[in-house]
């Protein structure tokens, strides 16, 4: 069975470009939520998508944004990139709201 | 706003010795209390989910216990070894609704053979 799988793993940007970041959940997995990791922080919840709505939404800017498709990968984007941003990117699938299954991540870094 | 505490931030113990550490975190708003293991590099894997007052769970040498009442967690690891070495998150989650886990900042465990 295949776990969930994140795509790039590595990407440097330079400010003020955007970026896009891919998530494949686990096959039946409708849920998929994104978290960022920046030195010296917990994981901070970014927002959470189910059956392609944004079902919950966590205390970023609107320059972080996000979908989900039909198949229920997602992907995020943030727009005008800043130094802050330069993070490492997870994102998580569920099928039932209880067990979720994280992805390798996505290690940002902005210039 | 929500907040998950960890104690300790690390820990340095020996190969053979048994470790404990706590997540506290506010007991209004509970749904479930996720326990995951993050080694660099990889991704976080969970170990376990957690809903019920007085819940214990185990896998091999790692248990984890929860009181929903006063708002804390606890995992142990009996006879810790090497490969026990990794950051280990605790996460609340406060309704079956959404996906919004809040993390800890984490315990990060090394063990010296």
């Amino acid at each position: 069975k295949a776990g969930v799988t994140q795509t790039p793993r590595y990407l440097i940007k330079t400010r003020g470009q955007q970026v896009t970041l891919s998530c494949s959940p686990i096959s039946g997995h409708r849920s998929v939520s994104w978290y960022q990791q920046t030195p010296g922080q917990g994981l901070q919840f970014l927002f959470e998508y189910f059956s392609e709505t944004q079902r919950n939404k966590g205390n970023f800017p609107g320059r972080f944004s996000g979908r989900q498709f039909s198949n229920s990968r997602s992907e995020m984007n943030v727009s005008t990139l800043e130094l802050g941003d330069s993070a490492l990117y997870l994102c998580a699938s569920s099928a039932d709201n209880y067990g979720y299954t994280f992805g390798s991540g996505t290690r940002l870094t902005v210039v | 706003i929500l907040n998950v505490e960890q104690s300790p931030q690390s820990l340095h113990v020996q190969e053979g010795d048994s470790t404990n550490f706590t997540c506290s975190f506010p007991s209004s708003n509970f749904y479930a209390l996720h326990w995951y293991r993050w080694e660099t590099a990889k991704s976080p894997e969970a170990l376990f989910v957690m809903t019920l007052n007085g819940d214990e769970k185990k896998k091999g040498r790692i248990s984890a216990t929860l009181n929903t009442k006063e708002g804390y967690s606890y995992l142990y690891i009996k006879g810790s070894q090497p490969e026990d070495s990794a950051t280990y998150l605790c996460a609340l989650h406060g309704s079956g609704n959404t996906g919004k886990l809040i993390f800890g900042q984490g315990t990060t465990l090394q063990v010296k053979p």
